[in-house]
C-alpha cells in the first residue's frame, strides 16, 4: 500500500539553528511529493513541491527539500530557524494514478528561544 | 487572489444532528478535494470532484457521508446523523489540473465538535 512515513513526532531546536525533517514515502514508482506546513488553528500552506527534476528543491520562508530515490526520502531542511517556523509539518505525496493526497503523520516543531 | 474559504470555521453540534459545511474554492479551479484531520487518524481523503466527471468518493468513511459540487465551484460536504467520532476539522483544497503538476491549495478548515 502507498504511505508516507515522518519518523519523528516532535522535534524542539533553539531558535537559529539548523533543521532537518524527516519523511520517506513507500510507493509503486516514484511520487509527486509535498511539503506544508500548519500553524495552530490554521489550515495547511504549501512549501515546496518535487515533480521531477532538479532533486534540490527551494520553497517559501527559507525551506528546502531534498529528493533522495535511494532512500525513498524526501526531508525538509532549514539552515537557520526563527521562532516564528514553530508548527507542525506534514510531507504529503500522490502517486500517478490517482489524485489524493497520502500524508505522514506530521512532525510538530517547538522552538527555544 | 483569493485563496480557498470554508464556513463555518467551528461548528458544534448533537449527536444524532445532520451538519453541512461549505467549500469555495480558488477561482478558476477545476478540482476539489475534502480531507478529513482528526487525531486519532490523521489527514485522510474523503472525496475528490474534477470538472463534470463523477466524483472519486473512495474515501468517504460512510454513507451518512456525502457531498456535492455545485456550478463547478461551491461544494458542500453533508454529515448525517452525526456521531462523536465525526469530531475533526474538515479541510476542502483546489487545484488546478495540469498534466500531472498539481498542486493543492488549502483552506483554513471547519472545527467539527459532536457533542
Amino acid at each position: 500500500a502507498q504511505s508516507v512515513t515522518q519518523p519523528d513526532i516532535h522535534i524542539t531546536v533553539s531558535e537559529g539553528a539548523s533543521l532537518e525533517l524527516r519523511c520517506n514515502y513507500s510507493y509503486g514508482a516514484t511520487p509527486y511529493l509535498f511539503w506544508y506546513v500548519q500553524s495552530p488553528g490554521q489550515g495547511l500552506q504549501l512549501l515546496l513541491k518535487y515533480f521531477s527534476g532538479d532533486t534540490l528543491v527551494q520553497g517559501i520562508k527559507g525551506f528546502e527539500a531534498e529528493f533522495k530515490r535511494s532512500q525513498s526520502s524526501f526531508n525538509l531542511r532549514k539552515p537557520s530557524v526563527h521562532w516564528s517556523d514553530a508548527a507542525e509539518y506534514f510531507c504529503a505525496a500522490r502517486g500517478n494514478a490517482g489524485n489524493m493526497l497520502t500524508f505522514g503523520g506530521g512532525t510538530r516543531l517547538m522552538v527555544k528561544p | 487572489g483569493a485563496g480557498v474559504s470554508q464556513s463555518p470555521s467551528n461548528k458544534v453540534t448533537e449527536k444524532g444532528k445532520d451538519v453541512e459545511l461549505r467549500c469555495d474554492p480558488i477561482s478558476g479551479h477545476t478540482a476539489l478535494y475534502w480531507y478529513r484531520q482528526s487525531l486519532g487518524q490523521g489527514l485522510e481523503f474523503l472525496i475528490y470532484f474534477q470538472g463534470n466527471s463523477a466524483p472519486d468518493k473512495s474515501g468517504l468513511p460512510s454513507d451518512r457521508f456525502s457531498a456535492e459540487r455545485t456550478g463547478g465551484s461551491v461544494s458542500t460536504l453533508t454529515i448525517q446523523r452525526t456521531q462523536q467520532e465525526d469530531s475533526a476539522v474538515y479541510l476542502c483544497a483546489s487545484s488546478w489540473v495540469r498534466q500531472k503538476q498539481e498542486t493543492q491549495y488549502f483552506g483554513p478548515g471547519t472545527r467539527l465538535l459532536v457533542l
